[in-house]
């Protein structure tokens, strides 16, 4: 199966800066999910971007599509200590890659 | 509460004993899937069931086998495990194919 491409692998930021991690794929797609996981636990749903749409927000997730780039990618504004995680994209018709792991630092 | 429930949480077991690891959702989605998550390779998808009765495989079938009786059950199971599926496994439901999934807890695995 095709897999999904986070960007960074790893991203260190201090509390209250923006944090920007970026997806690419190389299959069409309906809709692009990200995904947050919390150091070996399950992974939850953060947010869906259907394939008509250029941005979303939920909160302090701004996500946004570039289909024609087959890219997203994924800003979490004002990040807080709890946001330390990892975070994967997802598609219809591609897999999960190995995700971004972003270290917030108090 | 909707949930995806996967049993046992944690599980060390000898080469060559056959286990079972359940998986079973409480929403009445039809698409479910196995994954096992290995340090730097993401989460690999083992097998997946569109729905009762269709199994198909992932990405990483070897070693794995599954079953779908029923439309909330979807157990994994590793009929002679070996050393090399030592891993966290999660198990996932959605409505369907490419939709939202909802993910168990995990089960880490260890096989001596």
């Amino acid at each position: 199966s095709q897999q999904g491409e986070e960007d960074p692998q790893a991203l260190s930021i201090q509390e209250g800066e923006n944090a920007t991690m970026n997806c690419s794929y190389k299959t069409s797609i309906n809709n692009l999910q990200w995904y947050r996981q919390n150091s070996g636990r399950g992974l939850v749903h953060l947010i869906l971007i259907r394939s008509n749409e250029r941005e979303k927000h939920s909160g302090r997730l701004r996500v946004t599509l570039d289909t024609s780039k087959k890219s997203s990618s994924l800003l979490i504004t004002a990040s807080r200590a709890a946001d330390t995680a990892s975070y994967f994209c997802y598609g219809q018709n591609f897999v999960f890659g190995p995700g971004t792991r972003l270290s917030v630092l108090p | 509460e909707a949930q995806v429930t996967q049993n046992p949480r944690y599980l060390i077991t000898v080469t060559g004993k056959k286990l079972t690891v359940t998986c079973s959702q409480n929403m009445n989605h039809e698409y479910m899937s196995w994954y096992r998550q290995d340090p730097g390779l993401g989460l690999r998808q083992i097998y997946y069931s569109m729905n009762v009765e269709v199994t198909d495989k992932g990405d990483v079938p070897e070693g794995y086998k599954v079953s779908r009786k029923e439309k909330r059950n979807f157990p994994l199971i590793l009929e002679s495990p070996s050393p090399n599926q030592t891993s966290l496994y999660f198990c996932a439901s959605s409505l369907t194919q490419g939709v939202i999934q909802y993910f168990g807890a995990g089960t880490r695995l260890s096989v001596l």
